[in-house]
């Protein structure tokens, strides 16, 4: 994990208000995501980014954008909290590993509780 | 789209035991598929990828099948630890046409009990 991290670990929020979760690593790698868990559904796609200048939606993007600030960092911002996105979220990197494959490196995860 | 099918009721088993978690798939075989480990409150751990032409897979103490026949990846952990207690999480990659994205299941959670 310590080559994926996320600020913050945790964070209690009021509707409405705009909050920003950042992810930082130092894997090297270009592909960055941005994931939600919920207890039952498993990890869901926000958004993810395949370069600094490419960024594509992902399954669950209405409420949340993002920037990719470099190569090794890549924000997510709740424009307008509500309750039900109330989760834990999760940064990943991955890169083409020895056979071609993508597999995914997750940083420890942000709680956020939106009340 | 494709549906992932796995157990969302946690498997308790003996220390020593071999466990036996399922992930089902629906429509269209992925061209590579992954399982995780998950701990409470961390993030996923990439644990093991078995390509679509390969029927298992063996990483120490772990075996992974994978049968595109039954849409289906059986994993596999002998002679099982309490410290093996986990969520594991299966997921799909249905190959670079598609970006190499990652479909993933909602996880099943084993307890090894002493």
């Amino acid at each position: 994990d310590a080559d994926v991290t996320q600020t913050p670990r945790n964070r209690i929020t009021k509707t409405g208000k705009r909050i920003m979760l950042e992810c930082s690593q130092t894997k090297g790698h270009d592909r960055m995501y941005w994931y939600r868990q919920d207890p039952g559904l498993g990890l869901r796609l926000i958004y993810y980014s395949f370069d600094v200048k490419d960024i594509n939606k992902g399954e669950i993007s209405d409420g949340y954008s993002v920037s990719r600030q470099a190569q090794a960092k890549f924000s997510l911002s709740l424009e307008s909290a509500i309750p039900n996105q109330t989760a834990l979220y999760f940064c990943a990197t991955s890169d083409p590993g020895a056979g071609g494959t993508y597999e995914q490196y997750f940083g420890p995860g942000t709680r956020l509780t939106v009340t | 789209s494709q549906k992932i099918e796995q157990n969302s009721e946690a498997l308790n088993i003996q220390e020593g035991k071999t466990a036996t978690l399922t992930c089902n798939y629906t429509n269209y075989s992925p061209a590579y598929l992954q399982w995780y480990r998950q701990d409470p409150g961390r993030g996923p751990v990439f644990l093991l990828l078995i390509r679509e032409n390969e029927k298992e897979k063996r990483k120490e103490r772990l075996k992974v099948t994978f049968d595109t026949t039954l849409k289906q990846s059986l994993f596999h952990f002998t002679a099982s630890q309490p410290a093996d207690s986990a969520t594991y999480l299966c997921a799909l990659d249905m190959g670079g046409n598609a970006g190499n994205m990652l479909t993933f299941g909602g996880g099943t959670r084993l307890m090894v009990k002493p």
